[in-house]
């Protein structure tokens, strides 16, 4: 059974840094792709990003700029950094598992990070 | 960005009836095409890949189907536990994007 765990600060000051981690249990990082996505309260979904355990990485031109992914194949974890944060980018982060076609098998529960000062 | 647009926004229906969603694409996503279904205060759970391939442990009365770019996702018999928010997702062009969601409530 795959599982997926975010851990990271549910509370972010404006204009500061963004810092999650995905622990996955079940399932070996070396494969597969694994991925970023939010939904801010009562709202859509949103793909940040997704990383492939080399590093190799695709990033949503929304947040492009301020977006670093990366993978830690002996946690067995995978990292999300987001920086300049605002309000808007307070939301649900999911990690999650994606399957080299594209779509998500598995989810984090998801973790909320509200941005305010 | 392929643009991904759900009908309609919510959607009324009594249990034991026939509930059609549809998602139509911007463009032609052939047919990389993911149904996820989600509940208050839980993740996403996926339903259809394929556009129409079932994933593990989702019951036949979940079915999907459409061309490559209007998509429909058909629940023949409504149950109880089927009441929730439905998303569609195209994963041809990146970046990935989701529909913004239909819910399906009790009428």
């Amino acid at each position: 059974q795959v599982q997926l765990q975010e851990s990271g600060p549910g509370l972010v000051k404006p204009s500061e840094t963004l810092s999650l981690t995905c622990a996955v249990s079940g399932a070996s990082i070396s494969s597969y792709y694994w991925s970023w996505i939010r939904q801010p309260p009562g709202k859509g979904l949103e793909w940040i990003g997704n990383i492939y355990y080399i590093g190799t990485t695709n990033y949503n031109p929304s947040v492009q700029s301020r977006v670093t992914m990366s993978a830690d194949t002996s946690k067995n974890q995978f990292s999300l950094k987001l920086r300049s944060v605002t309000a808007a980018d307070t939301a649900v982060y999911y990690c999650a598992r994606e399957t080299a076609a594209g779509h998500i098998e598995y989810w984090g529960q998801g973790t909320l990070v509200t941005v305010s000062s | 960005e392929i643009l991904m647009t759900q009908s309609p926004a919510t959607l009324s229906v009594s249990p034991g009836e026939r509930a059609t969603l549809s998602c139509r694409a911007s463009q032609s996503v052939a047919t990389n095409l993911a149904w996820y279904q989600q509940k208050p205060g839980q993740a996403p759970r996926l339903l259809i890949f394929g556009k129409f391939a079932r994933a593990t442990g989702i019951p036949a009365r979940f079915s999907g189907g459409g061309s490559e770019t209007e998509f429909t996702l058909t629940i023949s018999s409504l149950q109880s536990e089927d009441f929730a928010v439905y998303f569609c997702q195209q994963y041809n062009d990146w970046p990935w994007t989701f529909g913004q969601g239909t819910k399906v409530e009790i009428k």
